[in-house]
């Protein structure tokens, strides 16, 4: 059983550049989540999908931000024209039908320069 | 929105002895999960525990949902419970976590 994966794990950009990071979540878990945690802090939610759809959008998530799950299964996050303020980890997480836990991967540390 | 606040923010233990870690929350909640995130970033699941307590093996949680607070216990802590833990709660039908800001743990041998 793999758990959530998430790529890339390091990325280092210039701002004004577009990243496009990636999450596959546990097999079968229908809910993906996505947040951002900078250095110090809790995660914060950003956005979450159950199966294709995408339900409900932070008002952290700017119009630079955009999230898919085009066929219920992987998920990509963009940050569109990147400003320093963006640098944090993001996480993904996965959640079965019917559960409870959410389960995260590692994340991706974005680095805006 | 809900709140959530950990205490203490910082914590200090010679390996071996016990603490208590607590978490209050704003509102009735119908998901609460206490992380350890690893000195990698990981987050690992503890407990799922809206409510009554749970123990395995050397961590406990307890949650009063009445009074709106979590406690977890660790025993005969070693350095390798070294990390951050959070206290995450969701009130909402989607189960979107808002996390607390962490209690930071330094176990020294």
């Amino acid at each position: 059983d793999t758990g959530v994966s998430q790529n890339p794990r390091h990325k280092i950009t210039k701002r004004g550049q577009n990243v496009t990071f990636r999450c596959d979540p546990i097999s079968e878990h229908n809910r993906l989540y996505w947040y951002r945690q900078t250095l110090g802090q809790g995660p914060e939610f950003l956005t979450y999908f159950q199966n294709e759809a995408q339900l409900e959008k932070s008002r952290l998530l700017s119009d630079r931000f955009s999230a898919e799950r085009p066929k219920g299964s992987f998920s990509t996050l963009e940050i569109q024209r990147t400003e320093q303020g963006d640098s944090a980890m993001y996480l993904c997480a996965s959640e079965a039908p019917g559960g409870r836990w959410q389960y995260f991967g590692p994340g991706t540390r974005l680095t805006v320069t | 929105g809900i709140q959530v606040e950990q205490s203490p923010p910082d914590l200090i233990l010679q390996e071996g002895a016990n603490s208590t870690l607590r978490c209050n929350f704003s509102d009735s909640v119908n998901n609460l999960q206490w992380f350890h995130q690893n000195p990698w970033g990981q987050l690992i699941n503890l407990f799922y525990i809206p409510s009554g307590t749970k123990q395995n093996g050397r961590l406990s949680a307890t949650t009063v949902a009445t009074e709106r607070y979590s406690l977890l216990y660790i025993s005969s802590s070693q350095t390798t419970d070294s990390g951050v833990y959070f206290c995450a709660v969701a009130s909402n039908a989607g189960n979107m976590l808002t996390f607390g800001g962490g209690t930071r743990l330094m176990v020294k041998p």
